[in-house]
C-alpha cells in the first residue's frame, strides 16, 4: 500500500510567489519523521526540511516551511518567495521510528514527487 | 567527510551481463539504503541495512538483485543477469539510528543503462 502520496505531478509559479507542494502519509505508527528533499536536474538529492510526529510546531528552514497537520496525515511543503532555482523535482518522505520488534523501524520511504517549474 | 560515495557514476552494460554497483556511507551511520529511481515508478526502496544487516529486501524486484553490506563502510548492489528494464538511476543513501533529526544522505547515484 502506497504510504506517502504526492498528488501534484508538476506545479508552476511564478517568481517571488508561494507555492505550496502537497504530502499525504498513512501510518498507524505513533513516532514518525517526515522528510522533504529537493532534486534538481542535475539529479542530487538535497535534504530541506525535518518534521517529527511529535513536533508540537511547524518546522521552518529559511523559505521552507512544512505545513504539519497530523490529524489529517498532511505535511504540505511551502516555499515562500519563489526563485528560479527553485525549479526542480520536490519529494516528500516518512521515516518509521516506532521500534515494536517489527521490520519496518528505520524505513525510510519516497512518495513520487512533485515537478515544480518557477517563471521569470 | 565526503560524504556517500557511490560508483561507477555511469554504466552501460549489455543485456545478461552481471553487474555490480558500490556505496560508501558516511562513517558512523547505522543505517544504509538502496534506491532505484525510474520515471515510471519514481523513487522505490530496494533494501535497507541496520548494522550491516538487512533489515527489509522486501523492495528488491527478483531473485537477479540482490546486495550485501560485508561490512560498516561498504556496500553492494549486484544484478545478474540484468536486463533492458533494470535501466535506471540507483541510489545508496546513509544515515543515523531513526528518531529525531537525522535525515539521510544521498549518493550522487549510479546512472545504470542495460540494451
Amino acid at each position: 500500500a502506497q504510504k506517502i502520496t504526492q498528488t501534484q505531478p508538476g506545479m508552476f509559479v511564478q517568481e517571488k510567489e508561494a507555492v505550496t507542494l502537497d504530502c499525504t502519509y498513512d501510518t498507524s505508527d505513533p513516532s514518525y519523521g517526515l522528510f522533504w528533499y529537493k532534486q534538481p536536474s542535475s539529479g542530487e538529492m538535497i535534504f530541506l526540511i525535518y518534521q517529527g510526529s511529535y513536533d508540537q510546531q511547524n518546522a521552518t528552514e529559511g523559505r521552507y516551511s512544512l505545513n504539519f497537520q497530523k490529524a489529517r496525515k498532511s505535511a504540505n511543503l511551502v516555499i515562500s518567495a519563489s526563485q528560479l532555482g527553485d525549479s526542480a523535482m520536490y519529494f516528500c518522505a516518512m521515516r518509521e521510528d516506532f521500534n515494536a520488534g517489527g521490520t519496518s523501524y528505520g524505513k525510510l520511504t519516497f512518495g513520487q514527487g512533485t515537478i515544480l517549474t518557477v517563471h521569470p | 567527510d565526503a560524504g556517500v560515495i557511490q560508483s561507477p557514476r555511469h554504466e552501460v552494460t549489455e543485456m545478461g551481463q552481471e553487474v555490480t554497483l558500490r556505496c560508501k556511507p558516511i562513517s558512523g551511520h547505522d543505517y544504509l539504503f538502496w534506491y532505484r529511481q525510474t520515471m515510471m515508478r519514481g523513487l522505490e526502496l530496494l533494501i535497507y541495512f541496520n548494522n550491516n544487516v538487512p533489515i527489509d529486501d522486501s523492495g528488491m524486484p527478483e531473485d537477479r538483485f540482490s546486495a550485501k553490506m560485508p561490512n560498516a563502510s561498504f556496500s553492494t548492489l549486484k544484478i545478474q543477469p540484468s536486463e533492458p528494464r533494470d535501466s535506471a538511476v540507483y541510489f545508496c543513501a546513509s544515515s543515523l539510528y531513526p528518531g529525531g533529526h537525522t535525515e539521510a544522505f544521498f549518493g550522487q547515484g549510479t546512472r545504470l543503462t542495460v540494451v
